[in-house]
């Protein structure tokens, strides 16, 4: 049973850094592209990063470009989002999703997600 | 950037009756080579995390029932519920996985009437 577990967040104030995690299991982890979706408060769904089966391949929406970074540990089967220069807009629940395998397919397994909260 | 449109915000609909949402992308997200439409649909509960419930336009995921069905191609797409359940009040997304930055529609509120 394909499992992602989201942890990382909190509250953080403006400016300030956080780094998500999310643990997988149930499934070949370095075989499966892997994304980060936010969702604001009775907001819709914000795509936010993808990244490569290998790591090798990552994007980014630009509302975050060279602020956030996507990366994954294969050998601890474990997704992360490093964020930095954290802004109020950022504030959302964050999820992590499994493609369907490759990094233009949509994502069958979502994680609960971790909230995070930016401010003073 | 493709943007995403959907119609309606909300809607309500009696039970057992069809429910349609359309959604519209800004630029073609049918792959030629492939003949493929990169577009996805997902549901959401409050609380939930999104479910996805049909790609490539009109295929469903495994275990979705099969009163939701998805067509359409090109710019112009939909999703049907044949016949509303309880069970399906929700908010409906479409998604566009042609191109990076991956885009959503903003969401169709489904109620029962």
């Amino acid at each position: 049973e394909v499992q992602l577990l989201e942890s990382g967040g909190g509250l953080v104030q403006p400016g300030g850094s956080l780094r998500l995690s999310c643990a997988a299991s149930g499934f070949t982890f370095s075989s499966y592209a892997m994304s980060w979706v936010r969702q604001a408060p009775g907001k819709g769904l914000e795509w936010v990063s993808t990244i490569s089966g290998s790591g090798g391949d990552t994007y980014y929406a630009d509302s975050v470009k060279g602020r956030f970074t996507i990366s994954r540990d294969n050998s601890k089967n474990t997704l992360y989002l490093q964020m930095n220069s954290l802004r109020a807009e950022d504030s959302a629940v964050y999820y992590c999703a499994k493609s369907i395998y490759d990094v233009l397919t949509p994502s069958p397994y979502w994680g609960q997600g971790t909230l995070v909260t930016v401010s003073s | 950037d493709i943007v995403m449109t959907q119609s309606p915000d909300s809607l309500a609909v009696s039970l057992g009756e069809r429910a349609t949402i359309n959604c519209k992308s800004s630029q073609s997200v049918l792959y030629s080579s492939n003949n493929n439409n990169y577009l996805a649909w997902y549901q959401q509960k409050p609380g939930q995390p999104p479910k996805l419930l049909i790609y490539w336009a009109s295929t469903r995921e495994s275990g979705v029932p099969d009163r939701f069905s998805g067509s359409g191609s090109g710019t112009d797409f939909t999703l049907t519920i044949s016949s509303l359940q309880a069970e399906d009040v929700a908010v409906y997304y479409c998604q566009q996985y042609y191109s990076t930055p991956l885009t959503f529609g903003p969401g169709t509120k489904v109620d029962i009437k």
